[in-house]
């Protein structure tokens, strides 16, 4: 059965703490994926990465970074946590079979994080 | 640039009645196509996916969608719904081609009266 966990299904934390969110995804796949996810805005890509140590930005990156250095595992790091990051995140990732190919993503639960 | 509308927010049907969900995308190339759903709580979970081939896509739980090029449609329907179809779902579209990037809808939240 094919997994994506994430590290926490709930997390509080306060404005000014540096917050990480972990993702590990059994399947060997090469991309990850974070997204986070408001009501009425659907999922908005943060950062995504292709390989380990590789990483692009999405639509939304101001004020997270990530970290790839295992191919399993992809981190999303909110340097200052401020009120406006309180969403949930959603993590995913794909395989990546051929070049321009367009696999499902798998899913992780999502962590849903409160900045207070 | 490339977006995927989903025009309704929030639809209501009786259990046993037959649905559909809209979702229009806006691609210039042949798009790699897919509807996802999300129970409350949980993360989504692939319905069906349409890369090529034929049109009528069967997914999951009875699904199907259906890819139409003229409208730049791939709307979902399910001819006989159940209560545990409520959930949001999310229609999907594989974005620039070289980047393994990914555009979601803003998504459509179900609610099924018993």
């Amino acid at each position: 059965d094919v997994k994506v966990t994430q590290s926490s299904r709930y997390l509080v934390k306060r404005t000014g703490e540096k917050v990480f969110l972990e993702c590990v995804q059994d399947m060997d796949h090469e991309n990850m994926f974070w997204y986070r996810q408001d009501p009425g805005l659907g999922l908005r890509l943060i950062y995504f990465s292709y390989d380990v140590k590789m990483k692009e930005k999405g639509d939304i990156p101001e004020g997270y970074s990530v970290s790839r250095e295992k191919k399993e595992r992809f981190s999303l790091i909110l340097e200052s946590a401020s009120t406006n990051q309180t969403s949930m995140y959603l993590c995913a990732s794909s395989s990546r079979r051929a070049e321009g190919a367009y696999n499902e993503q798998f899913f992780g639960p999502g962590t849903r994080l409160t900045v207070l | 640039a490339q977006s995927v509308t989903q025009p309704d927010i929030h639809i209501t049907v009786s259990e046993g009645a037959s649905l559909e969900l809209r979702c229009n995308y806006s691609y210039g190339a042949t798009p790699y196509l897919f509807w996802y759903v999300q129970s409350p709580g949980q993360g989504l979970q692939l319905l069906l996916k349409y890369f090529s081939g034929d049109t009528l896509v069967q997914g999951i739980k009875g699904f199907e969608a259906e890819f139409k090029r003229s409208q730049s449609s791939f709307n979902l329907r399910k001819p006989s719904v159940h209560w545990s179809d409520a959930a949001e779902y999310f229609c999907a579209v594989g974005a620039v081609a070289g980047t393994y990037k990914y555009i979601f809808g803003t998504g459509t939240r179900l609610k099924v009266l018993a």
